[in-house]
């Protein structure tokens, strides 16, 4: 168990330009969530995935945020034309379908907007 | 609109003595209950976790209690333990376990003084 793993930790970007994160969840696991977490805040939804199917998108998640699990394996969000209020830490989870397992999650990507 | 409060932003322990961390809802159709600790740049570590047909779930020196008539859940460490310093969430979901999106509190921090 190798853990949920997050690329970059750390990207700095001027506004209106174009980020993609990637995220490789625990092997197996079929479920992969995103999260978005400000200063004082605790992680709030973005989206989730089973398998390659995207099944529910938050409304925080604007038409400038897209996200794709193409194989069912690791997940990327791209985000494009950043704005100052798309600086947060982003948080990657995942856990087995109807395992019970408790959501795992990554270290994050913490994304500064100059 | 905040579905799940941690109204303490922060508490101090000392050593040995039990630290209580409080949670309150206000979703009804929120059926299971997670706390997740998270250190500095890292992501949040599953705790413990309870489902709405208990009141109660112990594992080793942290238990989780919930009171579904008042919305309120909260999280026992005893003997706390100054590596317990950290920030812990709380966290609900509606679907019956962790397969689903998880809505977090804003966090309190635990300090756990030598």
């Amino acid at each position: 168990d190798t853990g949920v793993s997050q690329d970059p930790r750390h990207k700095i970007t001027k506004r209106g330009q174009n980020v993609t994160f990637r995220c490789d969840p625990i092997s197996e696991h079929n479920r992969l969530y995103w999260y978005r977490q400000t200063l004082g805040q605790g992680p709030e939804f973005l989206t989730y995935f089973q398998n390659e199917a995207q099944l529910e998108k938050s409304r925080l998640l604007s038409d400038r945020f897209s996200a794709e699990r193409p194989k069912g394996s690791f997940s990327t969000l791209e985000i494009q034309r950043t704005e100052q209020g798309d600086s947060a830490m982003y948080l990657c989870a995942s856990n087995r379908d109807n395992s019970n397992q408790p959501q795992h999650f990554g270290d994050g990507t913490r994304l500064s907007i100059l | 609109d905040q579905q799940v409060k941690q109204n303490s932003p922060s508490l101090s322990v000392q050593e040995g003595r039990i630290s209580i961390l409080n949670c309150d809802y206000t979703n009804s159709m929120f059926d299971y209950f997670l706390w997740y600790k998270k250190y500095p740049a890292e992501g949040p570590t599953f705790l413990i976790s309870i489902s709405s047909i208990k009141d109660k779930n112990e594992d080793g020196r942290f238990t989780v209690f919930l009171n579904k008539s008042a919305k309120h859940l909260s999280l026992h460490i005893v003997p706390s333990q100054p590596g317990d310093s950290a920030v812990y969430f709380c966290a609900a979901s509606r679907r019956g376990g962790s397969n689903y999106k998880l809505t977090f509190g804003k966090g309190t921090l635990l300090t756990v003084n030598p």
